[in-house]
């Protein structure tokens, strides 16, 4: 069946560094992407999406690309600050419809002053 | 606008205790899901629902039951609690099939089985 892995954390940052999470797909269609971010205490919260390959999300200066020939969908922040401190979580859309998603297993991000 | 509502926001079940999860909506949304996650995993879908009266099994619905008696509410039931259903439990919900970017999370319910 369809499946999402992404790389373990924690990644552990200064702030202004470069921020990359990998992302890799499996899947018989053609889903859309997602990377979804949960703060402390709180619940999952949309941060970008792709609907076709090629296709690039961005938002609050993070990146990702559908990359339909690496199945790929890796989650790129130039500078990060402090409050980029989350749980990031890199999803696809399940075959069949209803909105149904499939999970990475997410990645811890801690960046210090 | 409240958005997703889920209560409570944390319980601690003994072994073969039973409870309700509830979660309501007030967004007139005709979909809405039970995820849980397990530390270190990210989130399973337990059961999904695609309006009033209709549900169906995602992939993780053993030891749960839901109903949907009305669009807002999506409650899940814990009959017989088990250790290995300690997790963090979340309702979601979105308006229409197509627009997965519209899904809305609550905040989660942590439940701990003793």
């Amino acid at each position: 069946g369809d499946s999402v892995t992404q790389m373990e954390g924690p990644v552990t940052l200064s702030e202004e560094a470069f921020l990359t999470i990998n992302c890799t797909y499996t899947a018989t269609g053609y889903p859309s992407l997602f990377w979804y971010v949960q703060y402390p205490g709180e619940g999952l919260q949309l941060l970008l999406k792709a609907t076709k390959a090629d296709d690039k999300g961005s938002n609050k200066g993070f990146e990702a690309t559908y990359r339909k020939e690496t199945t790929s969908f890796h989650l790129e922040k130039g500078s990060v600050q402090v409050s980029d401190s989350a749980v990031y979580f890199c999803a696809l859309s399940e075959a069949g419809g209803y909105n149904k998603l499939i999970f990475g297993a997410g990645t811890r991000l801690a960046v210090h002053p | 606008n409240a958005g997703v509502t889920q209560t409570p926001k944390f319980r601690i079940l003994k072994i073969g205790q039973s409870m309700t999860l509830q979660c309501a909506q007030d967004m007139n949304h005709n979909y809405m899901y039970w995820y849980r996650q397990d530390p270190g995993m990210g989130l399973k879908l337990i059961y999904y629902s695609v309006g009033a009266g209709i549900t169906d099994k995602g992939e993780v619905p053993n030891g749960y039951n839901v109903s949907r008696s009305t669009t807002e509410d999506f409650p899940l039931r814990l009959e017989l609690a088990a250790p290995s259903q300690t997790s963090v439990y979340f309702c979601a919900s979105s308006p229409l099939s197509g627009v997965a970017e519209k899904l809305f999370f609550g905040s989660g319910t942590q439940l701990s089985v003793l």
